[in-house]
């Protein structure tokens, strides 16, 4: 069955820092991955998605991910963080009939 | 214009109730869903339907029957409710079903505390 994990619950970043949040895939053949980004109280936003075009997949507010398929990685990165990136980041991969099933979120926490 | 909207935004009410949530969007997509974020924030699927068509319907009690009267509106009607049934139900919606790349769009979450 298809399963995503996610190290680590909790990232602090100071301001300027490089952001990274790991993501690994367990699945049989190349899933299609998602990150997602869940602000306090509010619904889950689109920041990427891996659909096998190319490896390395920009997506908004400077984010990006890169998929590795010899280490089943999609781990997300952005080279400088800002105070408005602190929010929960949940990966996500393709179940079938596009049901998403999501890692246990990491909360990204930006410090002055 | 809130592509996917949830009420209520909150919902409190006694064991043993019945209750439901009701989603719409105005995407004009084919496919909702809807999923339950628990208290560490963890999010699993529970039912998803194509142009009112259930497809998928995950290992959740039967006392949670949804419903599409259209494919804009996808409602969750809640019976008997239990304490842990406490949690944030999420509503979304994409294009279609087939092909697993499209983009699911979520509303805001209902937060439903039974006491």
């Amino acid at each position: 069955a298809q399963s995503v994990t996610q190290l680590g619950s909790h990232v602090s970043v100071s301001e300027g820092a490089l952001v990274l949040l790991r993501c690994n895939y367990s699945s049989s053949v190349p899933p299609y991955l998602f990150w997602y980004v869940q602000y306090p109280n509010q619904g889950l936003q689109l920041l990427l998605k891996y659909t096998s075009a190319a490896t390395l997949v920009k997506g908004i507010n400077g984010f990006e991910a890169e998929f590795k398929k010899s280490e089943t990685s999609f781990h997300l990165t952005k080279p400088s963080a800002h105070m408005s990136d602190a929010a929960e980041y949940f990966c996500a991969a393709s179940g079938g009939y596009n049901k998403l099933i999501f890692g246990a979120g990491t909360r990204l926490a930006v410090h002055p | 214009d809130t592509a996917v909207s949830q009420t209520p935004k909150y919902l409190v009410t006694q064991m043993g109730n019945d209750k439901s949530i009701k989603c719409e969007q105005n995407l004009g997509h084919d496919t909702m869903y809807w999923y339950k974020q628990d208290s560490k924030k963890f999010l699993k699927i529970m039912f998803s339907y194509n142009n009112k068509e259930l497809i998928i319907n995950e290992t959740v009690p039967n006392r949670f029957s949804p419903k599409s009267p259209d494919k804009a509106h996808l409602n969750l009607h809640i019976n008997s409710l239990e304490l842990g049934d406490s949690a944030v139900y999420f509503c979304a919606s994409s294009q279609r079903m087939a092909g697993d790349t499209d983009t699911q769009y979520f509303g805001p979450g209902t937060r439903l505390t039974v006491l």
